[in-house]
């Protein structure tokens, strides 16, 4: 079946313009994730959807950062008024999560943002 | 271990060897464990999982070793192949917890031909 899907693939912007990042989670998946990846690093959690509970958004950088997914689906990831430091991969994972058990998850692949 | 700087603790071997990448996670409360690899210019892939409840699962060419005691993963790749090279990740969580896993900072391994 299709995995986790990302777009786009790449996006080189000038610093002060706002970017939009799309992610396709896998089907029935409940749960959504955004990381940030600076090169030659791990992996910065950004934010958590879960089925129709609050995200979690205790990883956003700063308020330039938001996110919304809609009809527990589709996510997008917007960065307003964008910085040089927000150059980096932006990865999406979704996993199921049922009856309280987490399981891996599955990562798209990723879309690298270049700030001019 | 893992280090603080730039730069991801690198593991070099040779086409063959077997390598072991080793993991030490900070929450004595994490009991479900998760090896990803990631290849250049890929998301990370799902490799092997262990629940605290198990001290060692075998997988196709892998294997994951989990010390609690000591709170030290090891993810073993027997026969080391040139395809194998890329960086590997640990990750903990807590089942009923945040949902939200750690991740370690990564090791990347290198295999020469």
């Amino acid at each position: 079946g299709a995995g986790v899907s990302q777009s786009p693939s790449n996006k080189v912007t000038e610093k002060g313009k706002d970017v939009e990042l799309r992610c396709d989670p896998i089907s029935g998946h409940t749960a959504l994730y955004w990381y940030r990846q600076s090169l030659g690093q791990g992996l910065e959690f950004l934010i958590y959807f879960q089925g129709n509970s609050a995200p979690d958004k205790s990883g956003l950088p700063s308020d330039r950062f938001s996110a919304e997914r809609t009809g527990g689906s589709v996510s997008t990831l917007t960065i307003q008024r964008t910085q040089q430091e927000d150059s980096a991969v932006y990865l999406c994972a979704s996993s199921l999560i049922a009856g309280g058990i987490y399981n891996e998850q599955f990562f798209g692949p990723g879309t690298r943002l270049t700030v001019l | 271990g893992e280090s603080v700087g730039l730069h991801l603790p690198t593991l070099s071997v040779q086409e063959g060897d077997n390598s072991i990448i080793n993991c030490a996670y900070s929450n004595s409360a994490s009991d479900y464990f998760i090896w990803y690899k990631q290849e250049s210019g890929k998301g990370p892939q799902f490799i092997i999982d262990i629940r605290s409840n198990m001290d060692k699962r075998q997988g196709q060419r892998v294997t994951v070793l989990l010390n609690k005691t000591v709170k030290h993963l090891s993810l073993q790749i027997a026969a080391t192949q040139p395809g194998d090279s890329a960086v590997y990740f640990c990750a903990e969580n807590i089942q009923g917890g945040s949902y939200i896993p750690t991740f370690g900072r990564g090791t990347s391994l290198i295999v020469h031909p």
